[in-house]
Formats: C-alpha cells, sequence, structure tokens
C-alpha cells in the first residue's frame, strides 16, 4: 500500500534557527506535494504545493524565502523552516499525491516546538 | 473559496454512546477523507468516502455528493477514541482543504 513517512516526529529549535523536515512516499509515485501547517487551535492551512518538474507554488502568507521546498524525485520531498520564531510552531503535514490512485497520502506530521 | 464546516465543534460522550460527526462542503469534492488526530497531534487516515457509505471496525462514514454534506458515525464510543476527527476534501489542482475538526472527549 501506500505509505509516507514523515520526520523527525518533533523538533524543537532555538529561536531564529532553522529546522528541516522530510517526507518519504513508499509504495507509489509522488508526482506532487503538499505541505501544511496547523498552528495552535487552529486547522491545517496550506504552504505551497510542489509538482515535479514545475515550479512550486506558494500561499498567500507563505513564501519560498521562508519556507524552502525540495522535491527532487517522485519518493521525496523536504521543507525547511528559516529563522523559526514563535508564531511558526505548530505541527507540519506533507500529504503526497499518487496519480495511479487520484488520491492522497499524508506523513504523520511533524511537531515543531520553538524557545 | 472552497470551504469546509464540520460540527459540532467539540462532543463529550460517555463510554458506550455512540457519536454523530458532520462535514459539509462548500463545492464540488472529488475526494472526501476523514481523519483522527491524536492529543499528541499525530494524524491518521480513517477512511476515505467521496460518496456513498463505507465502514471500518466501528465507524462509518457517509456521504452525500451532492448535498456537499458527509458524516462519520463511531459506535460504542471508546475513551481511547478521545481526539479530533477532521474532515478534508479534495476539489481541485491537488487541493487538500482541512476543515477545523470536531474535538471528542469519551468518558469512562
Amino acid at each position: 500500500g501506500a505509505l509516507v513517512y514523515q520526520y523527525p516526529r518533533r523538533t524543537i529549535c532555538k529561536s531564529g534557527t532553522s529546522m528541516r523536515m522530510e517526507c518519504q512516499a513508499v509504495g507509489f509515485q509522488a508526482t506532487s506535494v503538499a505541505w501544511y501547517r496547523q498552528s495552535p487551535q487552529k486547522t491545517f492551512e496550506l504552504i505551497a504545493l510542489s509538482t515535479v518538474n514545475s515550479a512550486i507554488k506558494y500561499e498567500q502568507n507563505f513564501t519560498q524565502e521562508k519556507f524552502p521546498i525540495s522535491h527532487p524525485n517522485l519518493s521525496f520531498s523536504s521543507m525547511t523552516v528559516l529563522n523559526a520564531y514563535l508564531e511558526d510552531r505548530g505541527l507540519y503535514l506533507c500529504g503526497a499525491w499518487d496519480s495511479a490512485n487520484s488520491d492522497y497520502t499524508f506523513g504523520s506530521g511533524t511537531r515543531l516546538l520553538v524557545i | 473559496g472552497q470551504q469546509v464546516q464540520q460540527s459540532p465543534a467539540s462532543l463529550v460522550l460517555q463510554e458506550g454512546e455512540n457519536a454523530e460527526l458532520q462535514c459539509n462542503f462548500s463545492s464540488t469534492a472529488t475526494q472526501l477523507q476523514w481523519f483522527y488526530q491524536s492529543p499528541g497531534g499525530s494524524l491518521v487516515s480513517l477512511l476515505s468516502n467521496p460518496s456513498g457509505t463505507k465502514h471500518t471496525g466501528r465507524l462509518t462514514s457517509t456521504t452525500v455528493t451532492k448535498e456537499r454534506r458527509s458524516s462519520l458515525h463511531i459506535s460504542s464510543s471508546q475513551t481511547t477514541d478521545s481526539g479530533t476527527y477532521l474532515c478534508a476534501i479534495e476539489s481541485n489542482a491537488y487541493k487538500v482543504i482541512f476543515g477545523k475538526g470536531t474535538h471528542l472527549h469519551v468518558l469512562p
């Protein structure tokens, strides 16, 4: 079956530093990967959608300068949170699009704490 | 833009009672998923149900596509069912939109 491994599951970083999270698709080809953030007491917001061999599309309020994404092949994507501050804390989620089944499979999330 | 509304926002039950969660969305959905988010935050996919009725264990989801609504029924609730239940729809352009969730608390 289709699985998405997301890691780390949980991370703490000092204010002003950066952290990188990764997603690995297993059992299918992830032609697109979507990254989301769930801030405390809120639902998941789409940060950006990355499609292999296409430009990454960022949603309003999110920028490449702050959340650079790499999607080098059909099984891997990473996103970095640069200069993390308190407002960046939350749960970050990746979802990989399986074009063969026309469905998204999600990772378990990366919880970011900023101190 | 596309919206996903979930109700109730929170629900408290005694163990053994049934729960009925609702999801309404504002435009056509090509896919609809129900997720469970544990108190620790991890997300687990429960059911994909763009239309019709699906069962898995104590869960039953019914989606009426033309009415743009879906429900998740949890039978014989257990304390371990406590957490947040999220409805998410996929409309177009590979975008998935999440509702705000229903926070379920099952008392022993």
